[in-house]
């Protein structure tokens, strides 16, 4: 079946670069996703990337995936605190539709 | 894009009752989904509800449980029946454009109804 994994929590301090990691596991994964959750909040698509595309970059953002190694990255320039947030990484497969989600890594952000 | 509303917002629930949360889409979309965020964990799709067809179902989840209903395009009622304090968490709908008006594939999601059971 599906895995998405995440690493759990990460620390930058303000105006680094943040960069959390994703893996996957399916191959027939079409579509790559990043979502921000605030607390008590519900979920904002930052981002996504179509599987054959190695680098997708909106403004401070920038996706990376390595299709070879089912690894994929958002990186955040210039962290700013209200980027504070749990991040999540969904992939979509070919047929389903539906997304399958990684824990989740909560970002904080340290002035 | 696409601008979902889901009602209620939250709700505090006694054991044993049911809530039905209610889903709005200002467009008309083919594919809607639930899902469910437990505390502190992650989204586990609930079903799929596609208009004009019965709700597909993920493991461990079933009808009786969560009987969804999918009248129109643009709406969606997700029932939690019998309730327990294990059903205490977020639940949300949301929607895939792909193939909609555009060929984006964003997935958008509703604000999610907290729901606490007691």
């Amino acid at each position: 079946g599906e895995d998405v994994e995440q690493s759990l929590f990460l620390s930058v301090r303000e105006g680094d670069s943040s960069v959390i990691n994703c893996t996957y596991t399916d191959s027939s994964s079409t579509y790559l996703y990043w979502y921000k959750q605030e607390p008590g909040a519900g979920l904002q698509l930052l981002t996504y990337i179509f599987s054959n595309m190695d680098m997708k970059q909106d403004q401070r953002l920038t996706v990376l995936l390595n299709k070879k190694d089912k690894h994929l990255s958002l990186r955040i320039a210039d962290t700013q605190t209200g980027d504070s947030a749990i991040y999540f990484c969904a992939e979509k497969d070919t047929g389903r539709r539906a997304l399958t989600f990684g824990s989740g890594t909560r970002l904080q952000v340290q002035p | 894009s696409a601008v979902i509303s889901q009602k209620p917002s939250r709700d505090i629930c006694q054991r044993g009752t049911s809530l039905t949360i209610q889903c709005q889409v200002d467009s008309q979309v083919t594919m809607m989904f639930w899902y469910r965020q437990q505390p502190g964990q992650s989204l586990t799709l609930i079903a799929t509800a596609n208009q004009g067809s019965e709700a597909t179902y993920e493991s461990g989840f079933v009808i009786d449980k969560f009987p969804i209903s999918r009248p129109n395009l643009t709406f969606s009622t997700l029932t939690v029946s019998n309730m327990s304090p294990e059903d205490s968490s977020i639940y949300l709908c949301s929607v895939d454009l792909a193939g909609e008006t555009s060929s984006y594939n964003e997935q958008f999601f509703g604000p999610g109804t907290r729901l606490t059971v007691l």
